[in-house]
């Protein structure tokens, strides 16, 4: 089974720019999460899709926004990028969300300069 | 909101002796506790869960203990290698939230 797939590995963006980045979930798994992995602030959560909805949303400003596709991909974009919003972009799937086991892809590295 | 605290941050051990992380949550309403082994380039990877119905879990040379009255969680490694040299990260739910709270890390190596 192939497991969670993000695109780009890599992206370089000028602040004040906008990003898209890409998740491809593990086949049949319906809930995606995305978390943001910093040296300083560690792992902390964007927000969580299942069915196309949001059921939950991290502390981050509104810059911040994610979208499901009805066969579970998702995106998340980040609007007017700031020299904070470097870091590495985590997305994770898994069966139904809420204590099922979450599976990470390798991540989107973001710098923005 | 939850927190969880992760101790230690680095830890190193000789090829072959055990290995120990611990963690504690705030939120006595957590049910579900996962650890992640991440490794240089790569995303966090699942090794082990418990559940707050159950104590203790082992997978091989792997296991993790739960003690939910006192709120802390313990990542057991014996017969360590060098390649089991990697970040692990505890972690804990926010019951109904959808969301995993993490500890900020354990850098572990194994010295051969």
């Amino acid at each position: 089974k192939a497991g969670v797939t993000q695109t780009p590995r890599y992206l370089i963006k000028t602040r004040g720019q906008q990003v898209t980045l890409s998740c491809s979930p593990i086949s049949g798994h319906r809930s995606v999460s995305w978390y943001q992995q910093t040296p300083g602030q560690g792992l902390q959560f964007l927000f969580e899709y299942f069915s196309e909805t949001q059921r939950n949303k991290g502390n981050f400003p509104g810059r911040f926004s994610g979208r499901q596709f009805s066969n579970s991909r998702s995106e998340m974009n980040v609007s007017t990028l700031e020299l904070g919003d470097s870091a590495l972009y985590l997305c994770a799937s898994s069966f139904a969300g809420d204590n099922s086991p979450l599976h990470f892809g390798n991540g989107t590295r973001l710098t923005v300069t | 909101g939850e927190n969880v605290e992760q101790h230690p941050s680095t830890l190193s051990v000789q090829e072959g002796d055990s290995a120990v992380i611990k963690c504690t949550y705030s939120d006595s309403a957590s049910n579900y506790f996962p650890w992640y082994k991440q490794e240089l380039g790569k995303g966090p990877q699942l090794i082990i869960d418990i559940r707050s119905n159950v104590g203790e879990k082992k997978d091989q040379r792997i296991a993790v203990t739960l003690n939910k009255t006192a709120k802390h969680f313990s990542l057991h490694i014996t017969e360590t290698q060098p390649e089991d040299s990697a970040v692990y990260f505890c972690a804990a739910n926010r019951a109904g939230s959808y969301q995993l709270t993490f500890g900020k890390g354990t850098k572990l190596s194994v010295i051969p």
